[in-house]
C-alpha cells in the first residue's frame, strides 16, 4: 500500500516570499492532517480536513496560511509571506476516519526561511 | 497546563534495561491515545494505540489510566534500535470535532 506522499522535500526561501505543499493521502483515508514541527518539539496541528470540510483550524495562523482539500484527496497547505519563525517541517498525515485509528505520516517537507 | 505533557527526557539507558514513560493529558473527555516513534529527522511512525485494559506488543506495554488521566509506555529488554523520541498522542472530541494533541516527545538513548 502507498503511504503519504508529500512534495517538495526542501525547501529554502527568503521571507516575505511564498511556498506551497502539496501532499497525497492514502487511498481512501477521509481524514488529513497538516503538522508543524519545530526542531526539539512534538508536532502542532495546524488544520485537520474530514473529506473536503474543517474540522479543526485553531491553530492555523489564517492572516498567512492557507490550506485546501478539493474533492476531498490531495491538499496544498501555503504560506504567503513567511516570516523566519516558519522554518520547521511540514508533516502530512492521513487516517481512515478521525477516531479511533492511529494516522500514518508523510516524509514532511523541510522548509528553511532565511 | 498543557493539554498533553510528556516525562522531560532525555532517558539514557543501558541494552537490556526496563524503561518506563508517562504522559498526562487535561481534557478528562479524551477518547482515543496513541504512542508514536521519531527517529532523528524523520516523521513519526505508530508504535501502538492503547486500550483501556492495557495491550502489549513484544517488548512494548501500553497502558492507560483514565482516574488519573495518564497513560503510559513500557520497554522491556532495551535495544539499540529503540533509540528514538516517543511522542504520546492524545485524541478527543472538541466542538469542531476530533482533536488530535501531539506531546513534545521524550528522548531515549539505548547505550551499549
Amino acid at each position: 500500500e502507498a503511504g503519504v506522499a508529500q512534495s517538495p522535500r526542501y525547501k529554502i526561501i527568503e521571507k516575505r516570499q511564498s511556498v506551497a505543499f502539496w501532499c497525497n493521502p492514502i487511498s481512501g483515508h477521509a481524514t488529513l492532517y497538516w503538522y508543524q514541527q519545530i526542531l526539539g518539539q512534538g508536532p502542532k496541528l495546524l488544520i485537520q480536513f474530514q473529506n473536503n470540510g474543517v474540522v479543526d483550524d485553531s491553530q492555523l495562523p489564517k492572516d498567512r496560511f492557507s490550506a485546501e482539500r478539493l474533492k476531498g484527496v490531495d491538499s496544498t497547505l501555503k504560506i504567503q509571506p513567511a516570516k523566519l519563525e516558519d522554518s520547521a517541517v511540514y508533516l502530512c498525515a492521513s487516517s481512515p476516519n478521525a477516531g479511533g485509528a492511529g494516522a500514518f505520516f508523510g516524509q514532511g517537507t523541510r522548509l528553511t526561511v532565511v | 497546563r498543557k493539554e498533553v505533557e510528556q516525562d522531560p527526557g532525555p532517558f539514557n539507558v543501558p541494552e537490556g534495561a526496563t524503561v518506563a514513560f508517562n504522559c498526562t493529558y487535561s481534557n478528562s473527555a479524551s477518547q482515543s491515545f496513541f504512542w508514536y516513534r521519531q527517529d532523528c529527522r524523520k516523521e513519526p511512525k505508530l508504535l501502538m494505540s492503547v486500550y483501556s485494559s492495557g495491550n502489549e506488543d513484544g517488548r512494548f506495554t501500553a497502558q492507560l489510566n483514565r482516574a488519573s488521566q495518564y497513560i503510559s509506555l513500557l520497554i522491556r529488554d532495551s535495544k539499540l534500535s529503540d533509540s528514538a523520541t516517543y511522542l504520546c498522542v492524545v485524541r478527543g472530541l472538541n466542538t469542531g470535532g476530533f482533536k488530535t494533541i501531539f506531546g513534545a516527545g521524550t528522548r531515549l538513548f539505548v547505550k551499549a
